[in-house]
């Protein structure tokens, strides 16, 4: 399978402070990436869709002024938790796809604790 | 994309073959069976996925029914390290269907 890198692993950070996480695919340029969001002994919930030079799309619930997605580059996508509260404390984790036809890929994901 | 309905929790022993169902009745002709699999903490790793014919690759294979209402997960000599959340996706793969939904699929526990 395809190689994804998440940066960072995880993360602790103060409320109301922003953070910054970077996916980046590493074998193929990505037209798509997604960002996915699980909450402790629950599922993958799917935050985002972010192509390439365009502006994500997000799911319902998901305030994009919270969560900004940043699709500088086909092999770079970055996800800022602006502001955050300690609900926003989750696993987030990415995925890639070279085109739609194709096998999504996903990242080793960031653990985010906000205190 | 339509819906699956997996197992929540299976037992194996280590060894043997893992046999992990999936129901996913309301399947439509686009749609392919995809399987994941989420091991503690870590990101969804990709197995398998197939259309309508059996499919076999170095990690698992994968049994699909005739009429593609279920199909069946097969880990053909289960270790300690495949225990993980396996799931099962039903997803389109038009251009407007490249999103994976993530039902809460079967914990799988193998055991020594």
């Amino acid at each position: 399978g395809a190689v994804v890198s998440q940066h960072p692993s995880w993360v602790i950070c103060k409320s109301g402070t922003s953070v910054k996480i970077e996916c980046r695919s590493l074998d193929f340029q990505a037209t798509t990436m997604f960002w996915y969001r699980q909450f402790p002994k629950q599922s993958l919930m799917l935050m985002a869709t972010s192509n390439e030079g365009s502006k994500a799309t997000y799911e319902q619930g998901v305030e994009k002024d919270k969560f900004l997605i940043n699709h500088a580059s086909l092999t770079l996508s970055t996800l800022t938790v602006t502001s955050a509260h300690p609900e926003d404390s989750s696993f987030y984790i990415c995925s890639v796809i070279r085109n739609s036809q194709e096998t999504q890929y996903f990242g080793p994901g960031t653990r985010l604790l906000v205190l | 994309d339509a819906k699956t309905t997996q197992p929540t929790s299976m037992d194996c022993a280590e060894g043997r073959a893992a046999n992990l169902p999936c129901n996913h009745s309301t399947i439509s002709g686009n749609e392919y069976v995809y399987w994941y699999r989420q091991i503690h903490s870590q990101g969804p790793q990709y197995i398998i996925h197939g259309l309508k014919n059996n499919e076999t690759n170095e990690m698992a294979s994968l049994i699909i029914t005739e009429d593609r209402k279920s199909s069946t997960l097969i880990l053909p000599h289960a270790t300690l390290r495949d225990t993980a959340v396996y799931y099962c996706i039903v997803r389109d793969r038009g251009t407007s269907g490249s999103r994976l939904t993530f039902g809460e699929g079967t914990q799988l526990t193998v055991n020594p």
